[in-house]
């Protein structure tokens, strides 16, 4: 079975500066990855997903994460983040061949930003 | 622009009481799941529902019970609540289940106390 780990629970940055967040996952082959963002009271919306092809995924609102095969990992970024971005984001892992049921999702780390 | 709606958004609940969780959605998916995300778990599977007429059980489905009532509704049932059902529970959506890769549709959650 596939799992994640979001090794940061909370990161604070300052607004402006640059942004990465890291996800690592545990699968035999490669997994489908994705990227979810949870504003305070909000439930989750999808930022980026990567399947297969261009290791360096483009997201909504300026994020983009790239697959390291190598690493394990699908590490979130952003070059500038706004006050908007403080939220909580998730990252995901699912199994080609299955379903959605098979979505496993990480502990998630909770991002401040300070002006 | 609904998408994912889910009611009520907050319910305190004393241990044994029953209550259902409500969730349409309008963008003709065919594949429904419900949710609950506990703090330093993220979020985990309690039943889903592939299509219409079909639900499976998840990760977490012990005390709940759920109906697709049709292609818009799926409903989660407490027949006895415990504090340990004290969670955050988030309804969702993908147009289908079987293509893992489909982007996942969430509501903005139901918060339940169970006292």
């Amino acid at each position: 079975a596939q799992s994640v780990t979001q090794p940061d629970i909370h990161i604070t940055v300052s607004e402006g500066a640059s942004l990465e967040l890291r996800c690592n996952y545990s699968y035999g082959a490669t997994p489908y990855l994705f990227w979810y963002v949870q504003s305070p009271g909000q439930g989750l919306q999808l930022l980026l997903k990567y399947f297969s092809g261009d290791t360096l995924v483009q997201g909504i609102k300026g994020f983009e994460a790239e697959f390291k095969r190598s690493q394990s990992s699908f590490n979130l970024r952003k070059p500038s983040v706004h006050w908007s971005d403080a939220a909580e984001y998730f990252c995901a892992v699912g199994a080609p061949n299955f379903g959605n049921e098979k979505l496993t999702f990480g502990t998630g780390t909770r991002l401040t930003i300070i002006p | 622009n609904a998408g994912v709606t889910q009611t009520p958004k907050f319910q305190v609940l004393k241990t044994g009481q029953s209550m259902t969780l409500q969730c349409a959605q309008d963008m003709n998916h065919n594949s429904m799941y419900w949710y609950r995300q506990d703090p330093g778990m993220g979020l985990r599977l309690i039943y889903y529902s592939a299509s219409e007429g079909t639900t499976d059980k998840g990760e977490v489905p012990n005390g709940y019970n759920v109906s697709r009532l049709n292609k818009r509704e799926f409903s989660l049932r407490l027949e006895s609540a415990a504090p340990s059902q004290t969670s955050v529970y988030f309804c969702a959506s993908t147009g289908d289940q079987y293509r893992g890769g489909n982007t996942i549709y969430f509501g903005e959650g139901s918060w339940l106390t169970v006292v």
